[in-house]
């Protein structure tokens, strides 16, 4: 167990549609990174924040927003849902960032279902 | 793009040490290795990593050669619980904005008994 905590485990949704998944850090953790797993891209970077602030991006679409909130939890916000946004989704959190002491521990994930 | 190079697949008997191979030829002089590790489909699990310096956990050691190009993790004994996905990534530490972890295909452990 990692310490940190994904919600919903499994959401299965329609085309169009908008979802919110919920990550909550380790303990002590400022820093939260979304991921994204499809069977054939592997894992994709989306988004980190550290301490409510957006640091970096990568390969997220103007569809899907996230948000650190002042209780440092995090949410991914997921909209107009396409059949190609099936996939895991995982969240990550570190203690710092950028001083050899940011090795992320991963969420359990939570497998978004489009149909 | 991944900066590492690492071998589609490996075995490995049960018991035995695993050596995992990472070749990272472009590595910086500020950039560390990480490796991790995903089982199934379960969120990657962090396992070591290290800067020059060879490194040791309750999980593995890591060894990395003097020139920095390449480095192999070492499973001392490995288990069936062991099979999973192995991944190298180099990453920078030296500054807060942009850094994030490029995670390539990996290498395929099978444990086998």
């Amino acid at each position: 167990d990692s310490g940190v905590t994904q919600t919903p485990k499994h959401l299965i949704t329609a085309t169009g549609q908008r979802v919110t998944l919920r990550c909550s850090p380790r303990s002590g953790d400022l820093s939260v990174y979304w991921y994204q797993q499809s069977l054939d891209q592997g894992l994709q970077f989306l988004i980190q924040y550290y301490n409510g602030e957006e640091r970096a991006k990568g390969n997220i679409l103007e569809r899907f927003s996230a948000q650190q909130f002042p209780d440092l939890h995090s949410e991914l916000n997921l909209s107009s849902l396409e059949l190609g946004d099936s996939a895991l989704y995982f969240c990550a959190s570190s203690v710092e960032i950028a001083t050899g002491r940011d090795q992320q521990y991963f969420g359990p994930g939570t497998r978004l279902t489009v149909t | 793009d991944a900066k590492t190079t690492q071998p589609p697949s490996m075995d490995c008997a049960e018991g035995r040490a695993a050596n995992l191979p990472c070749n990272h030829s472009t590595i910086s002089g500020n950039e560390y290795v990480y490796w991790y590790r995903q089982i199934h489909s379960q969120g990657p699990q962090y396992i070591i990593h290290g800067l020059k310096n060879n490194e040791t956990n309750e999980m593995a050691s890591l060894i990395i050669t003097e020139d920095r190009k390449s480095s192999t993790l070492i499973l001392p004994h490995a288990t069936l619980r062991d099979t999973a996905v192995y991944y190298c990534i180099v990453r920078a530490n030296r500054d807060n904005y942009g850094q994030n972890f490029v995670f390539g295909p990996g290498t395929r452990l099978s444990v086998l008994p």
